[in-house]
């Protein structure tokens, strides 16, 4: 079966420091991959999502890139963390077919200081 | 242009009396529906989805969904709640625009589950 891994589940940085956060997805293989930041335990936000190896398209400007150096890696970084990159970062992925669902990872909770 | 839109911001309702969590969508062409469950610090979990077929459809947990083409709902229910079953919960559609297949879904604000013992 299928399964999503995030890492870690906290991280506490300081305003301007870099950040690392990483995805990976088992027993799958050419998953579509998605990014979403999630603020006060409501709406999501789609950050950034990719059809294949080095593929990343951006939904929305800022402070965050994303890479996919691997066909089930999914990595989110920052170069200089912002007091508003605070947040809980949902990674998740789909198969190819547009009628079966995402399937999302725990989570990553980031509050910057 | 393509949303979901799900009413309430918050459901109350006793446990073993049913439950409905209300949701609307926007959308040219069929759609494609989920419902997700979240609990705190967690992710969304899938619930259940729509595609094509029979209105009715069910998922995990004994939840159910009912589709209404005409009203463009698809509204969450369970027949009797669980104090467990407090959450957050999201409403999504597919989202159809542009080219190719993304797997993009658009997401309703969420609305929150309490069941009172």
């Amino acid at each position: 079966s299928q399964t999503i891994h995030q890492w870690p589940a906290t991280l506490v940085q300081p305003v301007g420091s870099p950040l690392s956060l990483e995805c990976t997805v088992e027993g799958t293989s050419n998953p579509n991959l998605y990014w979403y930041r999630q603020a006060a335990g409501r709406g999501l936000q789609l950050l950034f999502y990719s059809v294949g190896i080095g593929q990343i398209s951006s939904e929305v400007p800022q402070n965050l890139s994303a890479s996919r150096p691997q066909d089930r890696q999914f990595i989110l970084s920052s170069k200089k963390l912002l007091l508003s990159d605070s947040g809980f970062y949902l990674c998740a992925w789909s198969p190819g077919q547009s009628n079966q669902p995402q399937h999302f990872g725990d989570g990553t909770r980031l509050s910057i200081l | 242009a393509q949303s979901v839109a799900q009413p309430e911001d918050q459901v109350n309702v006793a446990e073993g009396n049913p439950l409905t969590v209300k949701c609307t969508y926007s959308v040219s062409g069929n759609p494609y529906l989920f419902w997700y469950v979240q609990y705190p610090n967690r992710g969304l979990q899938f619930l259940l989805k729509y595609i094509t077929g029979d209105n009715l459809v069910k998922g995990s947990y004994g939840f159910e969904a009912e589709f209404n083409k005409s009203q463009t709902s698809f509204h969450l229910k369970k027949p009797s709640a669980l104090v467990s079953d407090s959450a957050l919960y999201f409403c999504a559609v597919r989202d159809m625009s542009g080219s190719g297949n993304t797997g993009k879904l658009i997401f309703g604000q969420g609305t929150t589950l309490q069941v009172k013992p």
